[in-house]
């Protein structure tokens, strides 16, 4: 079935440095959606970025990711990490024929002044 | 825009009562509606997937007699867990789908048994 892989555990940062949070996915069907979630503590995941159009950047709110069919891969930047990043961040697949959203295990985000 | 209302968003419930939590779809119409569980240092686990015209779908280790579904239209989704013990505390979250592929997610319902 559908997997995906994320950085595991968690990233520390300093406010100011770039944020890379790795994604890489596998499915068997041709045409997947990727996403980015994030959730802040004691709330539900909220959709941060979508994509499904190969070598395609995507932006919101700072943050930026582009699906690569050839590396299977939608890594998450941005380029100056802030103290509300701080968050839990999901990279997700879904494939229309399944139907269902595939999640990696989730990263953890920690900003430090 | 869409979303979605998930209530009740936190709930206690006494080892072996049941409590149920309730989703409704706004500015959208839900085909499709995916509840999961987040446990303690777990990802989301996939309970079931309902899928408008379609049977409903649990994944394994989840059962219809332990958490049954509601999907009666497009706007709204039910779920309760039966019987509800230690092991089944968590962050329950509903996930609707319009025609689209995005998943938009309810606030989450936070079950603690005692």
């Amino acid at each position: 079935g559908d997997s995906v892989t994320q950085t595991e555990g968690l990233v520390t940062l300093t406010e100011g440095l770039p944020v890379m949070l790795n994604c890489t996915y596998q499915t068997i069907y041709s045409n997947p959606f990727l996403f980015w979630y994030v959730q802040h503590l004691n709330e539900s995941p909220r959709l941060l970025l979508k994509s499904f159009t190969d070598n395609k950047r995507t932006e919101h709110q700072g943050f930026h990711a582009t699906l690569h069919k050839s590396s299977s891969s939608f890594h998450l930047q941005k380029s100056s990490a802030q103290l509300s990043d701080s968050a839990l961040y999901y990279c997700a697949l879904i494939t229309q024929v399944v139907g269902q959203l595939t999640f990696g295990r989730g990263t953890r985000l920690q900003v430090y002044a | 825009g869409a979303l979605v209302y998930q209530y009740p968003r936190r709930t206690i419930c006494k080892s072996g009562t049941s409590m149920r939590m309730e989703c409704q779809a706004v500015g959208f119409q839900a085909t499709s509606v995916a509840w999961y569980r987040q446990s303690p240092q777990k990802t989301f686990e996939l309970i079931a997937l309902s899928t408008v015209n379609s049977a409903i779908k649990y994944e394994q280790n989840f059962t219809q007699e332990k958490f049954p579904i509601s999907h009666p239209n497009l706007s709204f989704s039910s779920m309760t867990v039966l019987n509800a013990y230690l092991e089944d505390r968590g962050l329950y979250l509903c996930g609707a789908r319009g025609g689209a592929e995005t998943l938009y997610f309810g606030s989450g319902t936070r079950l603690t048994v005692l």
